[in-house]
């Protein structure tokens, strides 16, 4: 199976940095790569898909690049309410592997 | 708008049996699949395992295949997981998810179902 290593697995940055994550896939995954944001106690949110298709409603804060093994989320301004857990996940085939995920808090 | 409405919060013994729901609403004119996610406290998704509606047609995690199933009703409206032989390990928040078409991308979620397994 193929696995999904995102980094960091928590970070704490400023209102207004920019903050970048990491997703590598143990295989090329062409771009069948989406995002997901957790807010504590919430339920999971599609932020982006295909790498970099931003999902309807979603702030253009949010981007995501990348390609085959590597990819990444841009938050290019943190906000207070961006505060969460963020997944990758490959979904061309079984079994949609979701990342460890990666744990945002503001400093 | 697609919703998805999943049943309540279960408190159950170890090796007792329990199925939760999920049921859907809004526009299933279309193909897709309907999903199940596992989040143990603390901790991240993983995916259990999904199923067809229009077929019934089921495909499990290695990890989930045996220990639980996966099932739809006949009006394809409401999906179900169920465990024969719940285990305390099984504690978690149990998360519903559907596609829009044949993928794995997860663009509708349920609320979660929390299930406690403790003597």
């Amino acid at each position: 199976d193929i696995q999904m290593t995102q980094s960091p697995s928590s970070l704490s940055a400023s209102v207004g940095d920019r903050v970048t994550i990491t997703c590598r896939a143990s295989q090329d995954i062409s771009n069948y790569l989406a995002w997901y944001q957790q807010k504590p106690g919430k339920v999971p949110k599609l932020l982006i898909y295909a790498a970099s298709s931003l999902q309807s409603g979603v702030p253009s804060r949010f981007s995501g690049s990348g390609s085959a093994t590597d990819f990444t989320l841009t938050i290019s301004s943190l906000q207070p309410e961006d505060v969460a857990s963020y997944y990758c996940q490959k979904y061309n085939s079984a079994p949609p592997t979701f990342g460890q995920g990666t744990r945002v808090e503001i400093k | 708008e697609v919703q998805l409405v999943q049943s309540g919060a279960e408190v159950k013994k170890p090796g007792e049996s329990l199925r939760i729901s999920c049921k859907g609403s809004g526009d299933s004119s279309g193909p897709y699949w309907i999903s199940w996610v596992r989040q143990l406290p603390g901790k991240g998704l993983e995916w259990m395992g999904r199923i067809d509606p229009r077929d019934s047609y089921t495909n499990y995690s290695p990890s989930f295949q045996g220990h639980v199933t996966i099932s739809v009703d006949k009006s394809m409206t409401t999906a179900y997981l169920q465990w024969s032989s719940l285990k305390a390990s099984d504690t978690a928040m149990y998360f519903c998810a559907r596609t829009n078409g044949y993928n794995y991308l997860f663009v509708y979620w349920g609320q979660g179902t929390l299930v406690t397994v403790s003597s």
